[in-house]
């Protein structure tokens, strides 16, 4: 099963500043379709979890614009161009290759 | 818009059973993969189980593979997981979710599980 490690596990960040989150995977999440199985989760207080991108830089209805996906193979970033405070919550990378799905251990995004 | 709501999580204890329910709505359920995945207190997402669209095949992460089991009924929008002896590090919060293009990206509230003695 790929496992998945994120960096860093807490990331402070300033309003209005940038903030990256990387993934790593263990293994390609290429499928043999060709598509790659990389999908990030967000998860804020009080709320239900939510994807915010899929297949690596795809994003989920109604994302705002200031979060995207990029990487290949084994090594995929999450950008926040200009964090909001409704941002603060828990980042999740997520496999979809193949099932188990896995996650890896989550960035703490705080102000 | 599409909604899941979980529901049958509670206080249970160790060795005894719990099932709990997912019902969805607004979109076409026959049409969807559905994931349970739970997050136990202070750790991280951890997948569970998922169904196919046609209820034909299940898969499980092996810390609950031959305990657990995932079910759906199209017909009444609702997926299940009928968990049976629960352990201590069953205790988690279970979120259902709807599949698309390699993970859930709808999903409930979440329900709780307990399981203590």
């Amino acid at each position: 099963d790929p496992v998945m490690t994120q960096s860093p596990p807490s990331l402070p960040v300033t309003l209005g500043q940038p903030a990256s989150i990387s993934c790593r995977s263990s293994q390609s999440l290429v499928h043999a379709d060709g598509n790659t199985y990389l999908g990030w989760v967000q998860l804020r207080p009080g709320q239900s979890p939510r994807r915010l991108i899929y297949q690596v830089s795809i994003r989920d209805s109604g994302v705002p614009d200031r979060f995207s996906g990029s990487g290949s193979g084994t090594d995929f970033t999450l950008e926040i161009s200009g964090v909001e405070a409704e941002d603060v919550g828990v980042y999740y990378c997520m496999q979809g290759v193949q099932w188990p799905l896995t996650f890896g251990g989550g960035t703490r995004v705080e102000i | 818009q599409v909604q899941l709501v979980e529901s049958g999580g509670g206080v249970v204890q160790p060795g005894k059973s719990l099932r709990l329910s997912c019902e969805a709505s607004a979109f076409s359920l026959s049409s969807h993969n559905m994931h349970w995945v739970r997050q136990a207190p202070g750790k991280g997402l951890e997948w569970v189980a998922l169904t196919t669209y046609d209820g034909s095949n299940q898969y499980y992460a092996d810390s609950v593979k031959g305990r657990f089991t995932i079910s759906r009924d199209n017909s009444k929008n609702m997926v299940y997981l009928q968990m049976n002896s629960l352990r201590a590090e069953d205790t988690a919060l279970y979120y259902c979710g709807r599949d698309f293009w390699g993970g859930p990206d709808y999903w409930g509230r979440g329900t709780l599980v307990t399981v203590s003695s």
